[in-house]
């Protein structure tokens, strides 16, 4: 167990709706990162948070936005849901003993139907 | 740019046997960090190994070995004595190294290992 949560596991839509995926880190870990992993894109960074602020951006599309809260948790908010955005998306955390090492949850399953 | 390149997509091993994992990275910084993570068919990323770019020692955790050598390039993963239980994806990547608390992982395509009894 990584000490990273993540909720729902499991997220079944339809196109066009939105959603919303929550994140809590590590204890004692300041930055929150997302992933997206699709089987035709691997596994690709989508942003980061820092103590509540953007750090950095990948490729993250304009349907997608994220904020870190002053409790340090995150939600990634998906909008306009297309077929393709369905994947496995991952929060990890670090920072707690290493800023380096990213410790990553179990991941939400996001299927748009 | 970075990028890192696991050229094995599938292997298939039987149980006992040793199997090496490919890695092989791009990047022109001086300083960087390499790792490993496992995947197993529960979907969880589990981190296995970190090793900055100024150590190339190789380490041994168990059955588990890893070889870093930056003449090539390569951070090399060896599982001794497979077992069932190490069936799973395996992903490397690599991270810069940023003041401010900023860093990505990049990750190569990752390899399937399947170990059959």
């Amino acid at each position: 167990d990584s000490g990273v949560t993540q909720t729902p596991k499991h997220l079944i839509t339809a196109t066009g709706q939105r959603v919303t995926l929550r994140c809590s880190p590590r204890s004692g870990d300041l930055s929150v990162y997302w992933y997206q992993q699709s089987l035709d894109q691997g596994l690709q960074f989508l942003i980061q948070y820092y103590n509540g602020e953007e750090r950095a951006k990948g490729n993250i599309l304009e349907r997608f936005s994220a904020q870190q809260f002053p409790d340090l948790h995150s939600e990634l908010n998906l909008s306009s849901l297309e077929l393709g955005d369905s994947a496995l998306y991952f929060c990890a955390s670090s920072g707690r003993d290493t800023q380096e090492t990213q410790y990553f949850g179990p991941g939400t399953r996001l299927l748009v139907l | 740019a970075q990028k890192v390149t696991q050229a094995q997509t599938e292997i298939s091993v039987v149980e006992k046997e040793d199997v090496t994992l490919d890695c092989v990275y791009e990047t022109r910084d001086t300083t960087y960090y390499l790792f490993w993570y496992k995947q197993p068919p529960s979907g969880e990323l589990v981190f296995l190994i970190r090793r900055n770019s100024f150590d190339e020692q190789n380490e041994i955790s168990g059955r588990y070995s890893w070889n870093f050598q930056k003449s090539t390039s390569s951070f090399n993963f060896t599982i001794t004595a497979s077992q069932v239980v190490d069936s799973a994806v395996y992903f490397c990547a690599l991270t810069r190294v940023f003041s401010g608390g900023y860093n990505k992982l990049i990750f190569g395509a990752g390899t399937r290992l399947a170990v059959h009894p």
